[in-house]
């Protein structure tokens, strides 16, 4: 698989917990998104990534969200306390940036459902 | 701050037969993306649109971008059922150059009906 993969697939936990999720890129991509898809809200931008360096944090609903992105390649999305409302799917994306006017496909992993009970 | 509208927000359409979704956004920009996603499957990149009057063709879908109107349509032509699907445009919030991050819009829900 040459795809975003993202782990784990599923994830139940209870209120309170905190919850890390994992985003592995395609190789050589240097952007990396993460989104959140819930049915109230829609598609939402949380967090981008150019290499390991986050520009752009405006979509992070609150403190308890965080993320880190290593080695340019892999990054956790990392939920404290997680709250009921958390619960969706959350999607990494990656792409290639800076390759001109042939604009850059943006690939999404299979998601990480959560689930807060 | 840039809003992006899709219409209609459910489509039920027999086989066979023709129709188009819009997708409206508030803000200028010169990247546009339709997605697809499945139930229960993550979205698959349909098409990039890049420039005013873009049109690209993929099967029985076209897309094009109108981006002085800023106005994207992804037209079906004679539906069959492996269409139905998600359908999701998405802007870029950046004019002049790319940030990637997207704004996507409502999602159209696609059924096709045999």
């Amino acid at each position: 698989g040459a795809g975003v993969s993202q782990s784990p697939s599923n994830k139940v936990t209870e209120k309170g917990k905190d919850v890390e999720l994992r985003c592995d890129p395609i190789s050589g991509h240097t952007a990396l998104y993460w989104y959140r898809q819930s049915l109230g809200q829609g598609l939402e931008f949380l967090i981008y990534f150019q290499g390991n360096s986050a520009p752009d944090k405006s979509g992070l609903p609150s403190d308890r969200f965080s993320a880190e992105r290593t080695g340019g390649s892999v990054s956790t999305l990392t939920i404290q306390r997680t709250q009921q409302e958390d619960s969706a799917v959350y999607l990494c994306a990656s792409s290639l940036v800076g390759q001109g006017p042939s604009g850059n496909t943006i690939y999404f992993g299979e998601g990480s459902w959560l689930t807060v009970v | 701050e840039l809003k992006v509208e899709q219409n209609p927000l459910f489509l039920s359409m027999q086989e066979g037969k023709n129709y188009t979704i819009y997708c409206n956004y508030s803000t200028t920009s010169d990247r546009l993306y339709w997605y697809r996603q499945d139930p229960g499957k993550s979205l698959e990149s349909l098409f990039v649109l890049l420039s005013n009057g873009a049109v690209k063709q993929e099967g029985r879908l076209m897309a094009s971008l109108d981006t002085k109107a800023r106005l994207s349509t992804l037209h079906i032509t004679a539906a069959v059922h492996d269409l139905s699907a998600t359908y999701f445009c998405a802007v870029d919030g950046f004019y002049g150059g790319a940030t990637n991050k997207l704004i996507f819009g409502t999602g159209t829900l696609l059924a096709v009906q045999p």
